[in-house]
């Protein structure tokens, strides 16, 4: 057991709709890496927080936003949805910093209708 | 740009047997390579990982290689077994940015 915990599981939304990811790091970490994999892909990455600072974002555009709290726990808020957000959202944490170790969690799986 | 080749996309082999999945990185300044395994519907699961001033690391069954002047690592799994069948993906740490490959789905047939 990895100790990262996400919510919701499943997720149905409709397009144009908004919605809200969380994730709770691994105790001791202050590094929160979110990704989007898409159904028989590796996962592709997002951003990452890093002491409540966002710390590095990949090709993603800005619709896709997040936060991380003082307990380094963290959301990933997606805006005006589209068909192809479809995918499963992993979080990973890691102890200090995205070259340090990362342990993913179980993942949502966000439909999109 | 940042990219992560992997090879094979897919892997069989017969239980017992070793595999190798070889990844390709494009920039010299990578400095840690992890690899994961995801069985169906579960989350990635780090197995081992390498960073760039260790040539070879083993776990068990599992290593890892790593040639920095031909940016490339591999994975080897040894004496495979029937639950080593997953997707087994690689990665680079670029920078402030983490690149995946596309996986490899390796099937061990027993």
């Amino acid at each position: 057991e990895t100790g990262v915990t996400q919510s919701p599981t499943h997720l149905i939304k409709t397009r144009g709709q908004q919605v809200t990811l969380r994730c709770s790091s691994q105790s001791g970490h202050n590094t929160v890496s979110w990704y989007q994999q898409a159904l028989g892909q590796g996962p592709q990455f997002i951003f990452q927080y890093y002491r409540e600072e966002e710390n590095g974002r990949g090709n993603f555009p800005p619709r896709f936003s997040g936060l991380q709290f003082p307990n380094y726990s963290s959301e990933l808020n997606v805006n005006a949805l589209e068909l192809d957000d479809s995918a499963l959202y992993l979080c990973a944490s890691s102890l200090e910093g995205i070259a340090d170790t990362q342990y993913f969690g179980p993942g949502t799986r966000l439909t999109v209708l | 740009g940042e990219n992560v080749e992997q090879h094979p996309s897919t892997l069989s082999v017969q239980e017992g047997d070793s595999a190798v999945i070889k990844c390709t990185y494009s920039d010299s300044a990578s400095n840690y390579f992890p690899w994961y395994k995801q069985e169906l519907g579960k989350r990635p699961q780090l197995i081992i990982d390498i960073r760039s001033n260790v040539g070879e690391k083993k776990d068990q069954r599992i290593a890892v290689t790593l040639n920095k002047t031909a940016k490339h690592f591999s994975l080897h799994i040894t004496e495979t077994q029937p639950e080593d069948s997953a997707v087994y993906f690689c990665a680079a740490h670029y920078g402030q940015n983490f690149v995946f490959g596309p996986g490899t789905r390796l099937s061990v047939l027993p």
